[in-house]
């Protein structure tokens, strides 16, 4: 029961900047956005979050697009050990709490 | 290095057998989560906690069990074990918004 929608696999050069994609038009209106990566069999890693606004970090950029039906995650230079599995997220409310519905992900590959 | 703990990193043990997998969250993080990936199922949330109680239910089966002790530490509880339940299990532990991923422990059941 994911709630969003991400390409298997996708490739980018290293030193370049690696856009993913990621659609989540059933999200709500109080829904956060969530982008986490896996490395081989490691356990998942935070990138960034967001609701509405752009949103900036070390790491990453988050785009949100106005209607918030879908979101483009950017690593501005990516290097070779950005290759991991990468998530998107739609954070479930539940009661007091919420969980991460994680999907399949992408498979993100750098090319040197 | 997430700063949340796991125990043991392998298990392989034989169906119908009963283990216990343990998780040190981060210094004064007080939710604990336990998430299941398998080949076929992926990523899948099973249970919460949050400071010794109960707080969210996922995909858990009834022959799992969790629990959170004072120290804030969590253990998971897999019995009548299935070749099916083989799978890497990860906890995570989170203040506010970012839930931060231990190294998982792969049980391997035969």
């Amino acid at each position: 029961d994911a709630k969003t929608t991400q390409p298997p696999s996708m490739d980018c050069a290293e030193g370049r900047a690696a856009n993913l994609p990621c659609n989540h038009s059933t999200i709500s209106g109080n829904e956060y956005v969530y982008w986490y990566r896996q490395i081989h069999s490691q356990g998942p890693q935070y990138i960034i979050h967001g609701l509405k606004n752009n949103e900036t970090n070390e790491m990453a950029s988050l785009i949100i697009t106005e209607d918030r039906k879908s979101s483009t995650l950017i690593l501005p230079h990516a290097t070779l050990r950005d290759t991991a599995v990468y998530y998107c997220i739609v954070r479930v409310a539940m009661d007091s709490s919420y969980k991460l519905i994680f999907g399949s992900g992408t498979r993100l590959l750098v090319r040197p | 290095d997430s700063g949340v703990t796991q125990t043991p990193k392998h298990l392989i043990t034989a169906t119908g057998q009963r283990v216990t997998l343990r998780c040190s969250p981060r210094s004064g993080d007080l939710s604990v989560y336990w998430y299941q990936q398998s080949l076929d199922q992926g990523l899948q949330f099973l249970i919460q906690y949050y400071n010794g109680e109960e707080r969210a239910k996922g995909n858990i089966l009834e022959r799992f069990s969790a629990q959170q002790f004072p120290d804030l530490h969590s253990e998971l509880n897999l019995s009548s074990l299935e070749l099916g339940d083989s799978a890497l299990y990860f906890c995570a532990s989170s203040e506010y918004n970012e839930q931060f991923f231990g190294p998982g422990t792969r049980l391997t059941v035969l």
